[in-house]
């Protein structure tokens, strides 16, 4: 079955220590993997997309198949990323998302 | 562009009676999705249209339906309201493209639906 699973649901940091949102997924097939973001009375948004291999705001995600997961890291955490960040995989288009990991970065 | 559009933004029925939420994609993008998302937990993928026919159906009962419009607004109905149904329910559109498969999908601010 396919399946992304976000093991932790709060992940709270100070000001400037790494972060790092675990995500593992089951999929069989090449997976395409996301991380989508809700800031407070903000709608979903796309963070980022692992075929693009960028770093949006700071923040990057590697693709371990071995591992199954697609872990999201920031090496210094801001106050405004305090947000709720859920991990998904597109099944043709449609996207399977774990329950969300609600990160807060304390002061 | 305001994004993609949903209505209403909030509304409360009753248990057994009907509802019906309008979906609005960006212009240009040819593929709506909804998702329900429960209070706790991340979105649920309900239905795919692309080009007004369907594209995906999650494992949701027959009592929710939807259908998409020339101009590719999006309807989503609800039949038979329960108590569980109480959620908030998003819209996504993308391009689409070829097979409408894997591409961007833009969210919609939702609609709080309670059955009470």
């Amino acid at each position: 079955a396919q399946r992304v699973t976000q093991p932790e649901k709060l992940l709270s940091v100070f000001k400037g220590a790494p972060v790092e949102l675990k995500c593992n997924y089951s999929y069989s097939g090449s997976p395409e993997l996301f991380w989508y973001v809700q800031y407070s009375r903000q709608r979903l948004q796309l963070l980022l997309r692992h075929i693009s291999r960028e770093s949006i705001k700071g923040f990057t995600a590697d693709l371990n198949k071995g591992e199954t997961s697609f872990h999201l890291k920031k090496p210094f955490a801001q106050e405004e990323d305090s947000a709720m960040y859920y991990c998904a995989l597109s099944n043709t288009g449609k996207l399977i998302f774990g329950q969300g990991t609600t990160l807060q970065v304390k002061p | 562009d305001a994004g993609v559009t949903q209505s209403p933004t909030h509304l409360i029925k009753t248990r057994g009676q009907h509802v019906t939420l309008r979906c609005s994609p960006i212009s240009g993008h040819k593929s709506v999705s909804w998702y329900q998302q429960v209070l706790g937990q991340g979105p649920q993928f309900i239905f795919q249209y692309y080009e007004k026919e369907e594209r995906g159906r999650g494992n949701f009962p027959d009592r929710f339906s939807a259908r998409q419009f020339p101009n590719y607004s999006s309807e989503l109905n609800v039949n038979a309201l329960l108590l569980g149904d109480s959620a908030l329910y998003l819209c996504a559109s993308s391009h689409g493209g070829t097979g409408g498969y894997s591409y961007e999908q833009y969210f919609g601010p939702g609609t709080r639906l309670t059955v009470t």
